[in-house]
């Protein structure tokens, strides 16, 4: 079974801070994929990124980066200089072996990220 | 490009009743998907259509709850009669067909249902 777990339930920070958002995941498939969502207020989930399991390398994007780490399971998710408009909550799932047609997302529970001014 | 289109936005009932969720999703999309958000937790799978045809309905109280995609178009999503435990936002995503493996999903703003 796979499972996501997201230990920060909520984070606060002050605008131009930086921010680790955590990220385990238990899979028992070699194969799969790790995807960071985020939420804002109006309710649907946004993409931010998708990374499969053979690719380690660490990926930034803009003022966004993500840190892949096999040997620790972990997948975190990175905010350099945050801004209010980052405030929302995130979540980070989990896709096993692509099969046929199906491709299951597991999310963790999400992170609550507060921005101030 | 048009996102995908839920409606409604807000529903309260009394359980028991019924109630149906609409979904439209981004033109061209074959594969769309229902999931069930309560409140403080990760979205949840209920099920996936491939066009017109149910790819995996596993975590769906099938009892109460149903889902049809007809033409492989639009979708609707009922549960008759509510209970409590329904109260969740309910997501409707799409993404393309399967050109490669695990695509990313286009989420919906949802249907915030309340049962009372």
């Amino acid at each position: 079974a796979q499972k996501v777990t997201q230990a920060q339930t909520e984070i606060s920070v002050v605008e131009k801070e930086d921010v680790t958002l955590d990220c385990v995941y238990e899979t028992r498939d070699t194969t799969y994929y790790l995807f960071w969502y985020k939420q804002p207020p109006s309710g649907e989930l946004v993409f931010l990124i998708r990374r499969n399991s053979f690719d380690e390398q660490n990926e930034i994007s803009g003022r966004y980066s993500w840190n892949f780490q096999k040997s620790t399971s972990s997948f975190n998710f990175t905010i350099t200089a945050s801004q209010v408009v980052d405030s929302a909550v995130y979540f980070c799932a989990l896709s096993d072996t692509y099969t046929g047609t199906a491709s299951k997302l597991t999310f963790g529970t999400g992170t609550r990220l507060q921005v101030t001014l | 490009e048009a996102g995908v289109a839920q409606s409604p936005r807000y529903k309260i009932i009394e359980k028991r009743q019924s109630v149906a969720f609409w979904c439209n999703p981004i033109s061209g999309h074959a594969t769309l998907y229902w999931y069930q958000q309560i409140l403080g937790q990760g979205p949840k799978l209920l099920i996936q259509f491939q066009n017109n045809g149910v790819v995996d309905d596993s975590q769906l109280p099938k009892d109460r709850f149903s889902a049809e995609r007809l033409k492989g178009v639009d979708s609707t999503l009922k549960i008759q009669p509510a209970k409590l435990e329904d109260s969740a936002v309910y997501l409707c995503a799409s993404s393309l067909d399967k050109t490669e493996p695990n695509e990313k999903l286009f989420f919906g703003s949802g249907t915030q249902l309340s049962v009372l």
